[in-house]
């Protein structure tokens, strides 16, 4: 993988649905990865920073593991709520360039 | 965290007109960036500055210059832009390049 890819696209769940997605990224250079949600009409917030190989993070129902040896990382969601709807950007920063590269998103819609 | 400010919050042009538009932090932070999001497409970085020096130009028209004066403040100078630079421009700041970005709200520009 040469780019900072997500999977899916878009996805729609039902209000108590858990779901996940994925962000997939080189697996050479590894320096961090950075998720965001990004609410509509709001701007990106960070969610997690995970720096080493096999980190979990949590914050209340929003989780994310790293795998920085096949370059990827999941979010999970448990029960998911209409306020979840947003997009989830993943950042990708590597120890050569000083800069991150961002993902296109999975833009999550909970219906009530 | 809302440390970082953008205005004008919303900007229309014509395509002769030169505008600037301006972002302040005071997190302290050492890096700044400026991206685009046009509808429907992902998160694009234009330029960053890192202690007030520009390291990192992605191919980005000359109709677009920034400017970053000092640690605190960003600006993006705009002239002779197309009805394609309609779009959202958001900045960001962080510690240090590789560090969790913090956003503005975005300045949502109109090119007529």
């Amino acid at each position: 993988i040469l780019n900072v890819e997500q999977s899916p696209q878009s996805l729609h769940v039902q209000e108590g649905d858990s779901t996940n997605f994925t962000c997939s990224f080189p697996s050479s250079n590894f320096y961090a990865l950075h998720w965001y949600r990004w609410e509509t009409a709001k701007s990106p917030e960070a969610l997690f920073v995970m720096t080493l190989n096999g980190d979990e993070k949590k914050k209340g129902r929003i989780s994310a593991t790293l795998n920085t040896k096949e370059g990827y990382s999941y979010l999970y969601i448990k029960g998911s709520q209409p306020e979840d709807s947003a997009t989830y950007l993943c950042a990708w920063h590597n120890t050569n360039a000083g800069k991150s590269t961002f993902g296109d998103g999975t833009t999550l819609t909970v219906k009530p | 965290e809302t440390g970082v400010t953008q205005t004008p919050r919303h900007l229309v042009m014509g395509m002769t007109n030169k505008k600037s538009l301006k972002c302040e932090q005071h997190l302290g932070h050492n890096a700044m960036y400026w991206y685009k999001q046009s509808a429907k497409k992902p998160l694009e970085l234009m330029f960053v500055y890192s202690l007030e020096e520009r390291v990192e130009n992605n191919s980005v028209p000359s109709r677009f210059s920034p400017e970053c004066p000092n640690s605190s403040h960003l600006f993006l100078h705009l002239h002779t832009l197309q009805p394609e630079d309609s779009a959202l421009y958001l900045c960001a700041s962080s510690h240090q390049t590789t560090d969790t970005q913090y956003f503005g709200p975005g300045t949502r520009l109109t090119v007529l």
